[in-house]
């Protein structure tokens, strides 16, 4: 039971272009999401979070937006630069139940050709 | 500010071996999550704890896998009795709070199993 799906498994953007991955989810208890960047041989590193009562988060060219109806959220990057090729994972969590579970998507690969 | 370390980086084992992966979290966290991330797949949550206690292990298989997080030393992931399919990347996550504060955490960079 797949709660937290990436249905695009790569996408590739020019360089300067806005990058946009998107994430879709079932649980409508989950009540914070977070999107993760992977590199080849290292951990995940955090790069963006959004609670359920907002539906929109900006971090600099990292923009993360939440449709709680549509049981959806992305994340934009603009613009992209080579160094974001990497792969992203969403994650979500569900608070109430008071353990620090994240459910992960299967992630995407996101190429940025300069 | 050392992050999230964890050793071996890479383990190989021979099936019916035990395999024991360490991780010593970011200073000042007190809550350690094991994720454990199969080829080509998301990274599958396995067990949260806390010091001396197992907080939730609802994704750890019932059978062969042990999680321990003592009060002084690394938080302790071991598999007895590897088969093939433990082959994996493990990772170790923590955070500073927990439960429903425990949202940002902190990824170790992996230990990868292969089993021969």
């Amino acid at each position: 039971d797949q709660q937290v799906k990436q249905n695009s498994p790569s996408l590739s953007v020019q360089e300067g272009r806005i990058s946009i991955l998107n994430c879709d989810y079932t649980n409508s208890m989950f009540d914070y999401f977070l999107w993760y960047k992977k590199y080849p041989a290292e951990g995940p590193t955090f790069l963006i979070s959004i609670s359920s009562i907002k539906d929109k988060n900006e971090d600099g060219r990292f923009t993360v937006f939440l449709n709680k109806s549509a049981k959806h959220l992305s994340l934009h990057i603009v613009p992209s630069q080579p160094g974001d090729s990497a792969v992203y994972f969403c994650a979500a969590s569900q608070g109430s139940s008071n353990t620090g579970k994240l459910i992960f998507g299967q992630g995407t690969t996101l190429q940025v050709k300069p | 500010n050392a992050g999230v370390m964890q050793n071996p980086r890479h383990l190989v084992r021979r099936r019916g071996q035990e395999a024991r992966l360490r991780c010593s979290p970011m200073k000042g966290h007190s809550h350690v999550y094991w994720y454990r991330q199969l080829p080509e797949e998301g990274l599958k949550f396995m067990v949260y704890l806390q010091k001396e206690n197992i907080i939730d292990e609802s994704g750890m298989p019932k059978e062969r896998f042990s999680a321990e997080f003592p009060k002084e030393g690394p938080s302790i992931l071991r598999i007895q009795q590897v088969v093939r399919g433990d082959s994996a990347a493990y990772f170790c996550a923590s955070s500073e709070a927990g439960g429903s504060q425990s949202y940002e955490q902190y990824f170790g960079p992996g230990t990868r199993l292969t089993v021969t």
